[in-house]
């Protein structure tokens, strides 16, 4: 099946730094990438959606200035954390939708934990 | 915004019992999937299941979809440990691109 990997799997930052997550399609082409954010014992909350070229449609509460997504290529996005601060810390999940298949797949998550 | 909501929250259950989860939608879909997450880990794509099947099944799984009633269940038969974990639902939103998950149901299965 088709892979998505993101890098790192966990982080470790100090309040008030920038830190950058990024999120790649081994294997396939993804026209759309999504970032989720997942806080402990909670669902994933749908945080933005990306098309490869274009600016991100960030959902209803999310900061774009705070949380910068590119996807300047149709096999990495990436999403940066800036001015991080103790309530960002949450797991932070991508998503590549297959742009032939319009399959959907997801990352294996990144830890953020912000001191 | 949440599109799901799952029950129960959470579920204990004993080895070789059965689980059953419910999820209820808001809108009109064209499929539904589960998913199971392990504790801390990333999530695994279970099934999906489209607006015009009524029942599907897939190993120990077995998963219904009522469109009239906007609901669909999960049953895992003859649990295992290794079961334990979060189960979503999970539906298009409304641009029909990004998947918009439930609250989940944690369930706990002791040997």
């Amino acid at each position: 099946g088709a892979v998505v990997s993101q890098h790192p799997s966990w982080v470790i930052c100090k309040s008030g730094t920038s830190v950058k997550i990024e999120c790649r399609s081994l294997d396939f082409q993804a026209t759309t990438m999504f970032w989720y954010r997942q806080f402990p014992k909670q669902s994933l909350m749908l945080m933005a959606t990306s098309n490869e070229g274009s600016k991100a449609t960030y959902e209803q509460g999310v900061e774009k200035d705070k949380f910068l997504i590119n996807h300047a290529s149709l096999t990495l996005s990436t999403l940066t954390v800036t001015s991080a601060h103790p309530e960002d810390s949450s797991f932070y999940i991508c998503s590549a939708r297959d742009g032939r298949a319009h399959e959907q797949y997801f990352g294996p998550g990144t830890r953020l934990t912000v001191t | 915004s949440q599109q799901g909501e799952e029950d129960p929250q959470a579920l204990s259950i004993q080895e070789g019992e059965n689980a059953t989860m419910n999820c209820s939608y808001k809108t009109s879909i064209n499929n539904l999937q589960w998913y199971r997450q392990n504790s801390g880990r990333g999530l695994v794509h279970l099934i999906l299941i489209r607006s015009n099947e009524r029942e599907k099944h897939s190993g120990r799984l077995r998963v219904t979809l009522d469109t009239s009633k906007k609901s669909s269940s999960l049953l895992i038969t003859a649990s295992r440990a290794a079961d334990t974990a979060s189960y979503f639902c999970a539906t298009a939103n409304q641009a029909g691109t990004a998947l918009i998950f439930g609250k989940g149901t944690t369930l706990s299965v002791s040997s």
